[in-house]
């Protein structure tokens, strides 16, 4: 099975950080990375999709990057709004496995 | 606009079983495969299963914390994606999502990353306890 290892696993940020979460494969999965948002009590919501696409509505200070094991996930100037989970998923290869989950908290 | 409804979660005593139903609409269902994912109370998320579509022969992937155990199934013509569980163990406590997988309407996926689990259902929850 493919292990995606996120970090920070948790981390306190300020309105208006630039905030970067980061997802390593243990094996290379291409592009085949998605990444997702939830607030407590919510259904998750794709942010990028394909580790770079910026899904349809999601605002522009969200960014994706990187391929082959090593991918991030960007946030250039963090909102109240923002203050959530944050998932990786890889689906290169079964089984499809998530992070571990990035809680974004409010410092 | 595409929707996604679970329903069937409940209290089930260890060892027993439940049924898990999702209806879609507002896509064509019967050309995407379709995913099971859960999240356990307080914890992350976690892939359950998969079902294909007709023109990959509804073949099926799980996970192995539930293979054996729990069994996938569709009925395109419903609009209908179930997950029947058997054997139920405490660890499967947890919310269930159904997801909207890659777009297969023949034995060739097209755009596989643009549709994978670009919409989930609000989620159902299922609790084993005695």
């Amino acid at each position: 099975d493919i292990q995606m290892t996120q970090s920070p696993s948790a981390m306190s940020a300020s309105v208006g950080d630039r905030v970067t979460i980061t997802c390593r494969a243990s094996q290379g999965i291409s592009n085949s990375l998605a990444w997702f948002q939830q607030k407590p009590g919510k259904v998750p919501k794709r942010l990028i999709y394909g580790a770079s696409s910026l899904e349809s509505g999601v605002p522009s200070r969200f960014s994706g990057g990187g391929s082959g094991t090593d991918f991030t996930l960007t946030i250039s100037s963090l909102q109240p709004e923002d203050f959530a989970t944050y998932y990786c998923l890889q689906h290169n290869s079964y089984p499809v496995t998530f992070g571990g989950g990035t809680k974004v908290a409010i410092k | 606009e595409v929707q996604l409804v679970e329903s069937g979660g409940a209290l089930v005593q260890p060892g027993g079983s439940l049924r898990l139903s999702c209806i879609a609409s507002g896509f064509t269902f019967s050309d995407h495969y379709m995913d099971w994912v859960r999240q356990a109370p307080g914890k992350g998320l976690e892939w359950v299963g998969r079902i294909r579509t007709k023109a990959n022969r509804y073949t099926t992937e799980y996970a192995a914390s539930v293979k054996g155990r729990f069994t996938i199934s569709r009925v395109d013509s419903r609009n209908s994606l179930s997950l029947q569980m058997n054997s139920l163990k405490t660890d499967d406590t947890a919310v269930y999502f159904c997801t909207r997988g890659p777009y297969c309407p023949n034995a060739v996926c097209i755009s596989i990353a643009l549709y994978y689990y670009d919409y989930w259902g609000q989620g159902t929850l299922v609790t084993v306890s005695s």
